[in-house]
């Protein structure tokens, strides 16, 4: 079964900086099976790229998907202040399977 | 706009069951496959079930098989899950979402809680 391991568990960044945050897989993954989503407080989570690199609809192009493989990464170019939230990834196999999480807060 | 409205969490005791609803609009419902997502308090996400567009394929996590059950009525535009001996580590929010593994759009879950 594919472990999917986020890191770092909690980043601490200010508006304006680059986030980078890594999604590796314990087995290859098919970039064509892999997606980030973001949640904020007490909100259902919401897609942001998926086929590894392909933004979901109306989300802005600051976001960006790379990887393949077992490393994947979700780059935020520069951070809006409605950015800090808790991202996930997720492949979609036949069983999807979502990472623990990252947790982007203001610093 | 896609909308997703879920309903029907609460508490149950232990051994219990409860059935949670999904009332679809603003896309062709019966068109795509649909599913639920759970997440318990403070902790992350994790897939539970998921239905083809037409009902006739029906997928379990290996947590919930034999105990879950979703079920659709694409006249009604809504998704089903019935779940039956329930356990403390259920207690989540379910969320309805629509695909059968992708997640393009997610309701605003329904929180249930298994306690006696």
């Amino acid at each position: 079964e594919i472990v999917l391991t986020q890191s770092p568990g909690t980043l601490s960044l200010s508006p304006g900086e680059r986030a980078t945050l890594s999604c590796r897989a314990s087995q290859s993954v098919s970039s064509s099976q892999l997606a980030w989503y973001q949640q904020k407080p007490g909100q259902a989570p919401r897609l942001l790229i998926y086929g590894a690199s392909n933004r979901a609809t109306g989300i802005p192009d600051r976001f960006s998907g790379s990887g393949s493989g077992t490393d994947f990464i979700l780059t935020i170019s520069r951070l809006e202040p409605e950015d800090f939230a808790v991202y996930y990834c997720q492949q979609y196999g036949s069983s999807p399977l979502f990472g623990q999480g990252t947790r982007l807060e203001i610093k | 706009e896609v909308q997703l409205l879920e309903s029907g969490g609460g508490l149950v005791q232990p051994g219990g069951s409860l059935r949670l609803s999904c009332a679809a609009s603003g896309f062709t419902f019966s068109s795509y496959a649909m599913g639920w997502v759970r997440q318990a308090p403070g902790r992350g996400l994790e897939w539970v079930s998921a239905i083809s567009g037409s009902g006739g394929s029906t997928f379990y996590a290996d947590s919930v098989k034999g105990r879950f059950t979703i079920s659709r009525d694409n006249s009604k535009n809504t998704l089903s899950l019935q779940m039956n001996s329930l356990r403390a580590e259920d207690t989540a929010v379910y969320y309805c979402a629509q695909g059968r593994t992708l997640f393009h759009y997610w309701g605003q879950g329904t929180l249930v809680t298994v306690s006696s």
